[in-house]
C-alpha cells in the first residue's frame, strides 16, 4: 500500500525568505502526487499535481513541486514567502490500481513571520 | 457555480445520538468522498462511492454509514457507535474513479462536537 511522509509538522519562514516543505512518499510504481493548502475551518485546495508529464510541476500562488523518482520525494517550494502562504499543507498520492482514493500525509502547518 | 456544499458547517451533538452531514455536489462527478480530519492526523477516508449506488468502506469506516441514491448526493451519518466523533469532516467529488491524474474536489468542511 502506498503512503506519504511529509517532515515537519510546523515549518515557520520569514517574509520573503523560501519555501520548502518536504513530501515522501512509498510506492512500487510511480503513483499520481498532489499537493493541497488548507486554511484554517475551510476546505482544501488543490496547488499543483504530478501527472507524469513533467518533472517539475508549477502550479498556483507561485508553488512549484519537483518529482524525483530516485528519492521518491516530491518536494513543494516557493522561492519567497508571502503573509498569505500561512495555511496547512497536505501532500497525497494516488495509484492507478486498486484503491483510487487520495492518501494524505499528516500536513504541515506553515507560519509566516513578519 | 459549479462546486461542492456541505451542510452545516457546525453541528452540536449529544452523546449517543445519530447525526447526518449533508454533501451535495453540481460538478457532475462519479466519485465522492468523507474523510475525516483531527489535529496532527492529516485527513482519513471514512467511505468512498465510485457510482451510484455503491460505496466501499475506507480506513476508518467504524461507527459511520453513508448512502449514494443520487449521483450528486452523498450523506454521512454518524452513529452512536462512533466512539470519538469529535473532529472535522471533509466531503470530496472527483470526475470518475477510472485512474488517472483526477484531483478531488472538496467542500468546505462540517465542524462537528459532541457534547
Amino acid at each position: 500500500a502506498q503512503s506519504v511522509t511529509q517532515l515537519g509538522s510546523h515549518v515557520s519562514v520569514s517574509e520573503g525568505a523560501l519555501v520548502l516543505l518536504r513530501c515522501n512518499y512509498s510506492s512500487s510504481v510511480p503513483p499520481y502526487l498532489f499537493w493541497y493548502v488548507q486554511y484554517p475551518n475551510q476546505g482544501l485546495q488543490l496547488l499543483l499535481k504530478y501527472t507524469s508529464a513533467a518533472t517539475l510541476v508549477k502550479g498556483i500562488n507561485g508553488f512549484e513541486a519537483e518529482f524525483k523518482k530516485s528519492e521518491t520525494s516530491f518536494h513543494l517550494t516557493k522561492p519567497s514567502a508571502h503573509m498569505s502562504d500561512a495555511a496547512e499543507y497536505f501532500c497525497a498520492v494516488r495509484m492507478d490500481t486498486g484503491r483510487r482514493a487520495l492518501t494524505f500525509g499528516s500536513g504541515t502547518r506553515l507560519q509566516v513571520q513578519p | 457555480d459549479g462546486g461542492i456544499t456541505q451542510s452545516p458547517k457546525y453541528l452540536f451533538r449529544k452523546e449517543g445520538q445519530n447525526v447526518t452531514l449533508s454533501c451535495e455536489q453540481n460538478l457532475n462527478h462519479d466519485a465522492m468522498y468523507w474523510y475525516r480530519q483531527d489535529p496532527g492526523q492529516g485527513l482519513r477516508l471514512i467511505y468512498y462511492s465510485q457510482i451510484v449506488n455503491d460505496f466501499q468502506k475506507g480506513d476508518i469506516a467504524e461507527g459511520y454509514s453513508v448512502s449514494r441514491e443520487k449521483k450528486e448526493s452523498f450523506p454521512l451519518t454518524v452513529t452512536s457507535a462512533q466512539k470519538n466523533p469529535t473532529a472535522f469532516y471533509l466531503c470530496a467529488s472527483s470526475q470518475d474513479a477510472s485512474g488517472g491524474p483526477r484531483e478531488q474536489f472538496f467542500g468546505p468542511g462540517t465542524r462537528l462536537t459532541v457534547l
